[in-house]
């Protein structure tokens, strides 16, 4: 099936702690993967993409993720989190010949004073 | 300058009406999707086109009708709205559909009463 899984629907975490936010995705999924964050009520903003080369890539406000091949991962961090990054985070990939995007079902990273 | 614009904001409308969302980009982008939001955040694709033609229509109630005017326009009407069909619903583009991402407009909350 084509999927892409994040393993986690909330995380909760204190101000300025490390956080990871975790996703894996099918091998039927290409290896073009993205992670967006969505603000209340607000629409999806890219964070940051993995397309070919490095495998670790910066994206903005702080994020960066590491491409898996062998575990088939793509998970999302940073290295000391604000209030401001309260939100959800959507891991997504291509797929179905890659015209779809299909996205995780979400993580709600709920940051706390 | 907003990239990728939907109308309207906020809809709310009564069981069996018709509706109408619309979708402009701006960004010279050749691909445009539609995405419906549920409850729980889950993000579902329901329809792709590229240059004006339909390349992805997933498994969507045949009330939902795309309509893509131009490369730039990609409209969503939805005949005899029911219950069900309460839900956010986003507009997409990218340029091409294979190994880019995606940017979003803002959302259309739906509201079937």
């Amino acid at each position: 099936a084509q999927s892409v899984t994040q393993l986690d629907s909330q995380v909760p975490v204190f101000e300025e702690a490390p956080v990871e936010l975790r996703c894996n995705y099918s091998s039927s999924v290409s290896v073009y993967l993205f992670w967006y964050v969505q603000y209340p009520n607000q629409g999806l903003q890219l964070l940051l993409k993995y397309l070919s080369g490095s495998t670790l890539v910066k994206g903005i406000n702080g994020f960066e993720a590491e491409f898996n091949k062998s575990q088939t991962s793509f998970h999302l961090r940073k290295p000391s989190v604000h209030i401001s990054d309260t939100a959800e985070y959507f891991c997504a990939g291509r797929s179905g010949g890659y015209n779809k995007l299909i996205f995780g079902a979400g993580t709600r990273l709920a940051v706390h004073p | 300058d907003t990239a990728v614009s939907q109308t309207p904001k906020y809809l709310v409308t009564q069981m069996g009406n018709d509706k109408s969302i619309k979708c402009e980009q701006n960004l010279g982008h050749d691909t445009m999707y539609w995405y419906k939001q549920d409850s729980k955040k889950f993000l579902k694709i329901m329809f792709s086109y590229n240059n004006k033609e339909l390349i992805i229509n997933e498994t969507v109630p045949n009330r939902f009708s795309p309509k893509s005017p131009d490369k730039a326009h990609l409209n969503l009407h939805i005949n005899s709205l029911e219950l069900g069909d309460s839900a956010v619903y986003f507009c997409a583009s990218s340029q091409g559909a294979k190994n880019t991402e995606a940017f979003f407009g803002q959302g259309t909350r739906l509201t079937v009463v």
